[in-house]
């Protein structure tokens, strides 16, 4: 089952600060952050595993709230580099190789 | 060092053609997937590996075929290619390290039109 994403789209101007999130209905093990810019394909940002851990990106954060099966995913001071759709993958396995990804939220930043 | 590479980026087909999505990669990943992607509709799996001669199903399986012959190499078959297969599609790998699901790294896409 597809993970739901929060907000589909969102214009932010260079500076602003936004936050995308992702809701499973299911217990998971982890999730899984990509971003996609148009035409291209997705890239890897991050991961956030159920204990704690976190890989990642240095410039963009997230966190991971087990119990409710929430992830967020915190862009600060936004650049016009930023922009892409990002999607979220969730994880409820913790064993074999198989994400499930979210519909994406796309993100515009503007000058 | 190529990454994933995919072939052939672009395609278009009539209804009831047959072809072969050729996906490639050098990092000696042992996982590979095949993914569609659609607008509103984000990243779905159709089939997956998890080592060279395995294969497994994934959320959209249907009308796709695949095999895993190599390590390096997964393919995706259309039978006999319908409208509703029109899409983006995406070949992806990741590397084991035990239970823990590392980063995929995908290639360039085909973009399959289907008439």
């Amino acid at each position: 089952q597809q993970p739901v994403q929060s907000p589909q789209a969102v214009i932010l101007r260079e500076g602003e600060d936004a936050v995308i999130n992702c809701s499973s209905s299911k217990a998971l093990y982890s999730v899984h952050w990509y971003r996609q810019k148009h035409g291209e394909a997705p890239v890897f940002l991050m991961i956030l595993l159920k204990g704690g851990e976190q890989k990642g990106h240095e410039k963009i954060s997230a966190s991971f709230n087990e119990k409710k099966q929430q992830s967020s995913l915190y862009l600060t001071a936004s650049q016009l580099s930023y922009s892409g759709t990002y999607f979220c993958g969730t994880d409820e396995s913790g064993g074999y190789q198989k994400v499930t990804f979210g519909t994406g939220t796309k993100l515009q930043v503007i000058p | 060092n190529a990454g994933v590479t995919q072939t052939p980026k672009f395609r278009v087909l009539k209804t009831g053609q047959s072809m072969t999505l050729l996906c490639a990669q050098d990092m000696n990943h042992e996982y590979m997937y095949w993914y569609r992607q659609d607008p509103g509709m984000g990243l779905r799996l159709i089939h997956y590996s998890v080592g060279e001669g395995t294969t497994a199903k994934g959320e959209v399986p249907d009308g796709y075929n695949v095999s895993r012959l190599k390590k390096q190499n997964f393919l995706l078959g259309l039978e006999s290619a319908a409208p509703s297969q029109t899409s983006v599609y995406f070949c992806a790998s990741s590397y084991l390290a035990g239970v823990i699901k590392n980063e995929q790294f995908f290639g360039p896409g085909t973009r399959l039109t289907v008439l």
